[in-house]
């Protein structure tokens, strides 16, 4: 069975440019999520999507966004990047929720790095 | 403030010693992951712990949830290079179980 896949693996971009990564979730994942890896400062959690809408997101500013598609596959979009913007990206999925705890696998994730 | 607090941030022991890698909450767990990553690379569950008391082992694994569910301990027995890597432990709380947080992270490196 194909694990979560994310792409591309390593990106780089300049200062105020955007970026979309992808994700797609484990056949028959419902729950999409997205982490950012910056250095020093472990794993934070971006945002939540289930069954195509955005469930919750943490503490981040709007600047990024996302969408869930049909598939289940999701994208990742960072507009107007910043430099503390370069991290890894992880995305991880679950299977449908339950109300209790859904083990969560991840992908391999995205080095972004902004210059 | 990190939720969770890992200890030690980094170790390096010797090929064949036992290690134990700490985390602790000010609150208490509903339940409580541990998963190695693998420098710059993504993260591969290990265990979750939902009960107070609980232990669970896979390999040389072993990791314990406290009475109060307040902290777990992850020991490696008889550790090996393939242990090398960075150990977390990640949680949610318990009426927003979906919303995940992670301590820093301990690094771990095994000399041959």
């Amino acid at each position: 069975e194909a694990g979560v896949t994310q792409s591309p693996t390593h990106l780089i971009k300049t200062r105020g440019q955007q970026v979309t990564l992808r994700c797609s979730p484990i056949s028959g994942h419902t729950s999409v999520y997205w982490y950012q890896q910056a250095l020093g400062l472990g794993l934070q959690f971006l945002l939540w999507y289930d069954e195509g809408e955005e469930r919750n997101r943490g503490n981040f500013p709007p600047r990024f966004s996302g969408r869930q598609f049909p598939n289940y596959s999701s994208e990742l979009n960072v507009n107007a990047l910043e430099l503390e913007d370069s991290a890894l990206y992880l995305c991880a999925s679950t299977s449908a929720y339950s109300g209790s705890y859904n083990e969560q696998f991840f992908g391999p994730g995205t080095r972004l790095t902004v210059l | 403030s990190q939720e969770l607090e890992q200890s030690p941030q980094s170790l390096i022991v010797q090929e064949g010693k036992n290690l134990t890698i700490n985390c602790t909450s000010s609150k208490t767990l509903y339940g409580l992951y541990w998963y190695k990553q693998k420098y710059g690379e993504g993260l591969i569950f290990l265990m979750m712990l939902q009960k107070g008391g609980e232990e669970k082992s896979h390999e040389k694994i072993t990791a314990k949830l406290d009475e109060k569910k307040q902290q777990s301990s992850l020991h490696i027995t008889a550790s090996q290079p393939s242990h090398a890597g960075i150990y977390l432990c990640g949680a949610a709380p318990r009426y927003n179980f979906n919303k995940f947080y992670f301590g820093s992270g301990t690094k771990l490196n095994v000399k041959p």
